[in-house]
């Protein structure tokens, strides 16, 4: 049973670059029926979609966030990261690593990390 | 990426059946995935495609759609449904949303 596990700095100061690494143990990373992705929530408020990252390297990324997002691929250590730059107190937040696929073009996220907390505060 | 709107709260009675709605454009051309979360757990997928439930997840739980709706219906609800929900759609473009959630109530 494929899981995933969050980790990186659980403090980040403004204007430096959020640094995140996704661990996934029971599954390779390089399935090509999967995708893998980031998605963050603020606490007490709903889910927000970051980007994700296909086997083959191409990425897509929420348009709102896209010029600070960089998502990649470690296929050796079977790991996903993500990068955010210039961070403000509005990229604090509970950030999800997850497993996507398609079936017939409908999306789903399954699994998902638990979720590491990132505070962006000086 | 497109616009996904959900009814803040809902409310059922123990053992009732309860319908939770997701609007948008995307919903025409794709079927929604709906999660469920509970206080300080991850999103838990409930159900996928056109009406899927992945292993583990209750018959109780089962999905539709009309037109630019999506819903996710729960048959005979229990105490331990009580959380957010949560659904998810993607456009033609490849971006991907998830609706503002709906905070379920068992009473």
């Amino acid at each position: 049973q494929v899981q995933l596990q969050e980790s990186g700095p659980g403090l980040v100061k403004p204007s430096q670059t959020l640094s995140l690494t996704c661990s996934v143990s029971g599954g390779s990373i390089s399935s090509s029926y999967y995708f893998w992705t980031w998605i963050r929530q603020p606490a007490g408020k709903g889910l927000e979609w970051i980007g994700l990252m296909y086997s083959e390297g191409i990425t897509v990324y929420n348009p709102a966030l896209k010029s600070r997002v960089a998502i990649s691929l470690d296929t050796s250590k079977n790991q996903l990261s993500l990068k955010l730059s210039s961070v403000t107190a509005a990229d604090t937040a509970l950030y999800y690593c997850a497993r996507g696929s398609y079936d017939y073009g409908d999306p789903r996220f399954d699994p998902w990390g638990q979720g590491t907390l990132v505070t962006v505060s000086s | 990426s497109s616009e996904l709107t959900q009814d803040p709260a809902v409310s059922v009675a123990l053992g009732q059946t309860v319908r939770i709605t997701c609007q948008g454009d995307s919903l025409r051309t794709y079927y929604a995935a709906w999660y469920q979360q509970k206080p300080g757990q991850a999103p838990l997928l409930v159900i996928y495609g056109r009406n899927d439930r992945p292993s583990g997840i209750p018959d109780r739980f089962s999905g539709s759609r009309s037109a630019n709706t999506a819903s996710l219906t729960i048959t005979g609800a229990q105490a331990e449904d009580e959380a957010d929900y949560y659904c998810h759609s993607r456009d033609s473009s490849g971006y991907h949303s998830f609706g503002g959630g709906t905070k379920l109530t068992v009473l």
